[in-house]
């Protein structure tokens, strides 16, 4: 069966002290790893798409990694308006949404 | 401008009421979903629907019904079967059929059943 987690499941940072989350996997045969950025009350926003082990992609302060069991968003000197909850997601057989972090970043 | 509309943002029904909740979409893609969020956990596939007049159960269809009679919409039907069917309730798109292409999330309706 398909599964994904997330870590941690909260974080807290000063702005532009800079981190990673994480997102674990379980799935046969990876077609795709998404992450979605969703604020309070609103549907994900899409952020990246990776395919395969070694795929890296950057926006602004973003960076999203991929490795066969795991994928990383670099957040490099967050800003308030980071603030969100980051959501993972991944197609096998299934797809498969994790549960999140929930990012803040304090002025 | 192009986008997907969810209407409406909050929705109240009474027990054993069946409700409809509406997803539009003027994005001409060829896939739409409907998603189940509660607080604390991941987003959960409840129909989708890769082309007009088809569509399949995702992961916790039961209580659900859903129709793809236009390519812009899909209107979701929380039946009094569902047993807890207080949740945000999102709705996707996507170009392409299959789930490796990015999908598109409209506002959501929150659904409270008092």
């Amino acid at each position: 069966e398909d599964q994904v987690t997330q870590s941690p499941e909260a974080l807290r940072l000063q702005e532009g002290e800079s981190s990673s989350l994480n997102c674990s996997y379980t799935v046969s045969g990876l077609r795709g790893l998404f992450w979605y950025r969703q604020d309070p009350g609103k549907g994900p926003e899409f952020l990246f798409t990776l395919y395969s082990a070694g795929e890296e992609k950057e926006k602004e302060r973003l960076k999203a990694t991929l490795t066969k069991k795991e994928s990383f968003l670099h957040i490099t000197a967050p800003k308030p308006e980071d603030s969100a909850t980051y959501l993972c997601a991944v197609q096998g057989q299934n797809f498969v949404f994790g549960p999140g972090t929930r990012l803040s970043v304090l002025p | 401008d192009g986008g997907i509309t969810q209407s409406p943002k909050y929705l109240f029904r009474k027990e054993g009421q069946n409700v409809t909740l509406s997803c539009e979409q003027n994005l001409n893609h060829d896939a739409m979903y409907w998603y189940r969020q509660d607080p604390g956990q991941g987003l959960r596939l409840i129909y989708y629907s890769q082309i007009v007049n088809d569509f399949q159960k995702g992961d916790i269809a039961e209580g659900y019904s859903v129709s793809r009679e236009k390519k812009e919409s899909f209107p979701l039907t929380v039946t009094s079967a569902q047993k807890n069917p207080t949740a945000f309730y999102l709705c996707a798109s996507s170009m392409g059929r299959g789930f490796h292409n990015e999908q598109f999330f409209g506002p959501g309706t929150r659904l409270t059943v008092l």
